[in-house]
């Protein structure tokens, strides 16, 4: 199985700020990554898939890149909407797995 | 709206069996691929099992690959999850989630990102 390590696990950040979080597969799963945000309670929204796609409606300031094994996730601009898990997603193939989650909480 | 609505979750004791459903709206339900995952508290996402669009093709996760069973009502845009002999280690949330695998046809299949994903329903597995 692909394993997924996503760091940091907890970032604290203010209010327009830029943030990068990462994830890294233990093999290449070449753009095959889908990035989500989720609120306590709320249900999970997708953000990015593809490595780099941006999912309608999702506001510009999210983007996504990398290939092969390191993907980042970029909140340009951060927005006290923003504050929020999020995880990524790899879907090689016959493989399917999770990141850990980062927390993103207020400085 | 797309909307995903989970139930079913519950207290259950170890060894002990829950269904759960999940009500899709909003969408051609029978068009897409449907999937459960989970998260137990402090974890991350966890896949627990994946269908196809027919219903024909399922897929498990190897921690509840002989205990639990997926299903779907496409004539009543419902997923179920039937999970039997259920251990501590099952607890967690339980989410709907839209997408999850394409099966081109035959044996083939790979899988692919969710899109639409539910508010969840949490499962507590204890004596």
């Amino acid at each position: 199985d692909i394993q997924m390590t996503q760091s940091p696990s907890t970032l604290s950040a203010s209010v327009g700020d830029r943030v990068t979080i990462t994830c890294r597969a233990s093999q290449s799963i070449s753009t095959w990554l889908a990035w989500f945000q989720h609120k306590p309670g709320k249900a999970p929204k997708l953000l990015i898939f593809d490595a780099s796609n941006l999912e309608s409606g999702v506001p510009s300031r999210f983007s996504g890149s990398g290939s092969g094994t390191e993907f980042t996730l970029t909140i340009s601009n951060l927005q006290p909407d923003d504050f929020a898990t999020y995880f990524c997603q790899q879907y090689n193939f016959h493989s399917l797995s999770f990141g850990g989650g980062t927390k993103v909480e207020i400085k | 709206e797309v909307l995903l609505l989970e139930s079913g979750g519950g207290l259950v004791q170890p060894g002990g069996s829950l269904r759960l459903s999940c009500a899709a709206s909003g969408f051609a339900f029978s068009s897409h691929s449907m999937t459960w995952v989970r998260q137990a508290p402090g974890k991350g996402m966890e896949w627990v099992s994946i269908i196809s669009t027919s219903g024909d093709s399922a897929f498990y996760a190897d921690s509840v690959k002989g205990r639990f069973t997926i299903s779907r009502d496409n004539s009543k845009n419902t997923l179920f999850l039937q999970a039997n002999s259920l251990r501590v280690d099952d607890s967690a949330v339980y989410y709907c989630v839209r997408g999850g695998v394409v099966v081109p046809g035959g044996n083939d299949y790979y899988f692919y990102f969710m899109d639409v994903w539910g508010r969840g329903t949490s499962v507590t597995v204890s004596s």
